[in-house]
């Protein structure tokens, strides 16, 4: 069965610092990958996501993500985090094979001092 | 650009009393999904609906029911709520095939307290 860690569960950056969020998943083969962002009372957007080719994918609001097959993971990143980017942040996975659950991890909050 | 919507999005119950949370899509979606939220937890998948006709259990199945009345719709039920099942519940759709899976949309949540 798949399932997705976040590790972190908050993290606080100052405004105009670099980010990192990590994320890991476990599944038999490569999944597809996805982050989404939520802000305060709001539904989930999407960040950006991967499913085959380039390890490296770019997304909205200067987001971008590397997928590493040999540490299972799909970490976000950020080289200069602006305050309205605070928010949780989800990784999900979904099996590539006839399976159709997304599975979330537990998200990341983000906090960004100014 | 409706995408995906939700009805109600607030709502209170008493404990035992039912309610139908409803969910609409108009992109054409095959695959829906119903999700509950609560601090820490992240989302958790409650139960899914491959397509039109079909439904699965999630991580999170006991109390709820779910009827996928066609390919756009897809409502959750709680028989009997309990305080338990107080959250935030998301729907979501996405397109689904041999493939693999799109990225999935999301409605605007519904908000549910049960006293």
């Amino acid at each position: 069965a798949q399932s997705v860690t976040q590790p972190d569960i908050h993290i606080t950056v100052s405004e105009g610092a670099s980010l990192e969020l990590r994320c890991n998943y476990s599944y038999g083969a490569t999944p597809y990958l996805f982050w989404y962002v939520q802000s305060p009372g709001q539904g989930l957007q999407l960040l950006l996501k991967y499913f085959s080719g380039d390890t490296l994918v770019q997304g909205i609001k200067g987001f971008e993500a590397e997928f590493k097959r040999s540490q299972s993971s799909f970490n976000l990143r950020k080289p200069s985090v602006h305050w309205s980017d605070a928010a949780e942040y989800f990784c999900a996975v979904v099996g590539t094979s006839g399976t159709y659950k997304y599975i979330f991890g537990t998200g990341t909050r983000l906090k960004v001092l100014a | 650009n409706a995408g995906v919507t939700q009805t109600p999005k607030f709502q209170v119950l008493k404990t035992g009393q039912s309610m139908t949370l409803q969910c609409a899509q108009d992109m054409n979606h095959n695959s829906m999904y119903w999700y509950r939220q609560d601090p820490g937890m992240g989302l958790r998948l409650i139960y899914y609906s491959a397509s039109e006709g079909t439904t699965d259990k999630g991580e999170v199945p006991n109390g709820y029911n779910v009827s996928r009345l066609n390919k756009r719709e897809f409502s959750l039920r709680l028989e009997s709520a309990a305080p338990s099942q107080t959250s935030v519940y998301f729907c979501a759709s996405s397109e689904a095939g041999w493939w693999g899976n799109t990225e999935a949309f999301f409605g605007q949540g519904t908000r549910l307290t049960v006293v």
